[in-house]
């Protein structure tokens, strides 16, 4: 099946600060969606990007479809950014997901 | 804005009882999915389930599991005879193209 790989597994940021968050992924996808999984473990939808960019507020994605990738952009952090980020992928076309291992981000006041 | 929503929050039970999740989909969703993440690990998918019946499941949808659709807007998951290692969060989801989650049910099993 497809593999999904996200990097780095780890970040911790001071409040304020920029980063970005990684996924690389084994195959063409019909479907990707970064997700934050908050400390009460909910899955809060942040994009379904299978192409292109997206912004909303201080989060923006890119997917370069070809290449295989996508980039997760958080700018000026705040503490409330806290928790795992995934990302997730379908080959398919009916969202049968597989999501990466996850990206722990900290964000320290 | 329409979410999914899923029922209970949290449900302890003991080992070799059975259990029902519940969730209720985003009312014009045609796609249903159930999802596992043991603790500290990745979401797994179980199952999807469309026009009233399995689409596909993985590996880990074994006999122990079913799903049901029992009404027009229910969506459940039943875990027969559970055993330690199904102790997870159990999330539901909807959508087509793209899949939303509800909150999730984190089941403990003792």
């Amino acid at each position: 099946g497809i593999q999904v790989e996200q990097s780095p597994p780890d970040l911790i940021l001071q409040e304020g600060a920029n980063s970005t968050l990684r996924c690389n992924f084994s195959d063409s996808v019909n479907n990707l969606q970064w997700f934050h999984q908050n400390p009460w473990g909910q899955l809060i939808n942040l994009f379904y990007i299978p192409s292109g960019t997206k912004q909303n507020g201080r989060l923006s994605a890119t997917t370069v479809a070809t290449e295989r990738y996508s980039l997760l952009y958080i700018s000026s952090s705040q503490t409330t950014d806290s928790g795992v980020y995934f990302c997730a992928v379908d080959p398919g076309a009916n969202s049968k997901l597989t999501f990466g291992k996850g990206i722990t981000l900290s964000v320290r006041p | 804005e329409p979410e999914v929503t899923q029922t209970p929050s949290h449900q302890v039970t003991q080992m070799g009882q059975e259990v029902i999740l519940r969730c209720v989909p985003i009312s014009n969703h045609l796609y249903f999915y159930w999802y596992r993440q043991i603790l500290g690990q990745k979401v797994e998918f179980l199952v999807s389930f469309y026009n009233n019946e399995i689409s596909e499941k993985s590996e880990i949808f074994d006999d122990q599991f079913s799903v049901e659709r029992p009404d027009g807007s229910n969506f459940t998951l039943k875990i027969r005879s559970t055993k330690l290692e199904d102790s997870a969060m159990y999330f539901c989801a909807s959508g087509g193209t793209e899949a939303f989650f509800g909150q999730g049910t984190r089941l403990t099993v003792v």
